[in-house]
């Protein structure tokens, strides 16, 4: 149980465009979502926390006008890229909180390779 | 969040015991360890967590000190597939997972 199903798993997008990634919690409803980005041979960076009907709170340093995030259910939330670069090219993943198990529990989607050309 | 310590890299051989320490001497009595692995090109895994007391579960077995400043996950007979980037974590019963640096451990045939 508990599974989290990420798409897509690698995009190639040409520089100015923007690109969606979806998050999908399959069997439990997630109210907490996080973003996280990794570069090559890097650790993961969270990039922000989305709340299933609230704006997300993002981490210093991360673009909200860049990154869009949108939590409109329970069970999906959707990062956009906006106006990608070259520069926004990595690994990006999803994260949910899983309910009724304390303390928290966390599971993680299984990753986008974002490729901007 | 307390902050942790890894070696940056351990290797292991097939069929033996893989023991990687993290240090967490900052860490508070209600803030959790959890240990993730990250196999390449993936999201990261839930491995296990643990409070005060040794856990073990079906992957692995946490060890922890007495004065919880430091811990030991266990791998009981490492596999070519437990190759990965090991993440100690400590935080509390919170919201957000911060990843360190972790530890790289390749195991060898």
């Amino acid at each position: 149980g508990a599974v989290v199903s990420q798409h897509p798993s690698r995009v190639i997008c040409k520089s100015g465009t923007s690109v969606k990634i979806e998050c999908r919690s399959l069997d439990f409803q997630a109210t907490t979502m996080f973003w996280y980005r990794q570069f090559p041979k890097q650790s993961l960076m969270l990039m922000a926390t989305s709340n299933e009907g609230s704006k997300a709170t993002y981490e210093q340093g991360v673009e909200k006008d860049k990154f869009l995030i949108n939590h409109a259910s329970l069970t999906l939330s959707t990062l956009t890229v906006t106006s990608a670069h070259p520069e926004d090219s990595s690994f990006y993943i999803c994260s949910a909180r899983v309910p009724g198990v304390t303390p928290y529990g966390y599971t993680f989607g299984s990753g986008t390779r974002l490729t901007v050309v | 969040d307390a902050k942790t310590t890894q070696p940056p890299s351990m290797d292991c051989a097939e069929g033996r015991a893989a023991n990687l320490p993290c240090n967490h001497s900052t860490i508070s009595g209600n803030e959790y360890v959890y240990w993730y692995r990250q196999i390449h090109s993936q999201g990261p895994q839930y491995i296990i967590h643990g409070l005060k007391n040794n856990e073990t579960n079906e992957m692995a077995s946490l060890i922890i000190t007495e004065d919880r400043k430091s811990s030991t996950l266990i791998l009981p007979h490492a596999t070519l597939r437990d190759t990965a980037v090991y993440y100690c974590i400590v935080r509390f019963n919170d919201y957000k997972l911060s990843f360190g640096a972790g530890t790289t451990v390749t195991v060898r045939a």
